[in-house]
């Protein structure tokens, strides 16, 4: 049963660049999350994807934008890139979002901003 | 608001020490989630486990407990006989129910380096 997968492992960008990250769920799951964790801090929670809609933000400014698709994968982009965006970022899918249902991360993309 | 609030930022400890790793939350809403992952070095979020805001039985999974406290809202979590591959950082994280019927985010403490040494 494969896990979450997401790609690519590692980024680097220049600022004023956009990047796109992409996720793929746990198989069965049709809720993805996404994270951003700045170095030896928690994870803080972007945006929430769930029947290729956004049904819930945290504090993130409209540069952080994204998607999901009918098979339930799905995509962070972020515009006009800051050195602040340099994070890992990780992506969470969970099987039944009205029961906060446990979310499974997965490895991460490493994103640096130069 | 809710917080989750993870005092100790880094412990170290002798191996086959017992450890217990502090969490506390704060929030407003009658019906919440409480969780606990570890983040081992190669960064990717391993789930231990989850308790709703109804249940306070303490759980116990092999070397693994968790003591679960509304009155002083706090969710704790103890490593028996600690090894060394137990080191790595350690998150609290808590979710509210929202208005919809789905579930917020997960609010995440700052997490605590646990340092386990042969």
């Amino acid at each position: 049963d494969a896990g979450v997968t997401q790609s690519p492992t590692h980024l680097i960008k220049t600022r004023g660049q956009q990047v796109t990250l992409r996720c793929s769920p746990k198989s069965g799951h049709d809720t993805v999350s996404w994270y951003q964790q700045a170095l030896g801090q928690g994870p803080q929670f972007i945006f929430q994807y769930y029947e290729e809609e956004e049904r819930q933000r945290g504090n993130f400014p409209d540069r952080f934008s994204g998607h999901q698709f009918p098979n339930y994968s799905s995509e962070l982009n972020v515009n006009a890139l800051l050195l602040g965006d340099s994070a890992l970022y990780l992506c969470a899918s969970s099987l039944v979002r009205g029961a906060a249902d446990t979310q499974y991360f997965g490895p991460g993309t490493r994103l640096t901003v130069l | 608001a809710q917080k989750v609030t993870q005092a100790q930022t880094e412990i170290s400890v002798v191996e086959k020490e017992d450890v217990t790793l502090d969490c506390v939350y704060e929030t407003r809403d009658t019906t919440y989630y409480l969780f606990w992952y570890k983040q081992p070095p190669s960064g990717e979020l391993v789930f231990l486990i989850r308790r709703n805001s109804f249940d306070e039985q303490n759980e116990i999974s092999g070397r693994y407990s968790w003591n679960f406290q509304k009155s002083t809202s706090s969710f704790n979590f103890t490593i028996t006989a600690s090894q060394v591959v137990d080191s790595a950082v350690y998150f609290c994280a808590l979710s509210e129910l929202y208005s919809g019927g789905g579930a917020d985010g997960l609010t995440f403490g700052k997490g605590t380096h646990l340092i386990i040494q042969p």
